[in-house]
């Protein structure tokens, strides 16, 4: 089955730019997807399709997929960026969603 | 406006089944773009995906846990039911349901449910 691998804890200054990634083989083959999870709530979709934002979403946030890693990119992290953030992917192998492992984003 | 609910019992017994149910307003689960999916949540750990139902009634499991799941849906009453059977105190978590959007290989869940979290202890 396909693994997602991403790093457990990031921390940023306030104003400084926080990079989340995640690992897969291959993984700049397959469209990367971007959730983040505050305390006590349900995931939000913050990137889809590597690179794309939804609406609401500030541009702040910004994704990229190459080679074996993706990156989620926060630009001029704020105190309400501190959240858990998890990738996912399409995988047609076994099971069809994979998540990664989650990271845990602290703004200092 | 999209949402989606669950609903379900917040306390099960070891070995009983569990029955949750995802009540969506917003989009039709005919809808040839979409589907829902069930998706938890164990205290302090990672998502993980369940199962997935689409509007041709496809259906998918987690291999690790398919002898264990069914998912069913009614479009007339915008609901979609997972049931998990032979509960264990490991099964506790919180339950979401997310919807699904297809994409070209791949899809992501662009709207969840607050989701529930269900106690399994005797």
């Amino acid at each position: 089955s396909y693994v997602l691998t991403q790093p457990p804890s990031v921390s940023v200054a306030p104003g400084k730019t926080a990079r989340i990634t995640c690992g897969g083989n291959n993984i700049g083959s397959k469209s990367v997807h971007w959730y983040q999870q505050k305390p006590g709530q349900a995931p939000v979709l913050v990137i889809y399709y590597d690179s794309d934002r939804p609406s609401g979403i500030p541009e702040r946030f910004s994704g990229s997929n190459s080679g074996n890693t993706a990156t989620l990119t926060i630009s001029r992290v704020e105190a309400g960026d501190e959240a858990d953030y998890y990738c996912q992917v399409w995988d047609s192998s076994s099971d069809p969603v994979v998540f990664g492992g989650g990271t845990k984003l602290t703004v200092l | 406006q999209v949402t989606l609910k669950e609903s379900g019992p917040v306390l099960v017994k070891p070995t009983e089944t569990l029955t949750l149910t995802c009540t969506v307003s917003g989009f039709s689960l005919s809808n040839a773009r979409m589907g829902v999916s069930w998706i938890r949540q164990p205290p302090g750990k990672a998502l993980e995906w369940l199962a997935h139902i689409f509007s041709n009634d496809e259906k998918s499991y987690s291999t690790s846990l398919k002898s264990r799941l069914t998912i069913s849906k009614d479009t007339s009453k915008s609901q979609v039911v997972l049931t998990m059977t032979n509960m264990d105190p490991v099964d506790t978590a919180t339950y979401y349901c997310a919807r699904i959007i297809v994409g070209a290989f791949t899809y992501y869940f662009d709207y969840w449910g607050q989701g529930t979290l269900v106690t399994v202890s005797s």
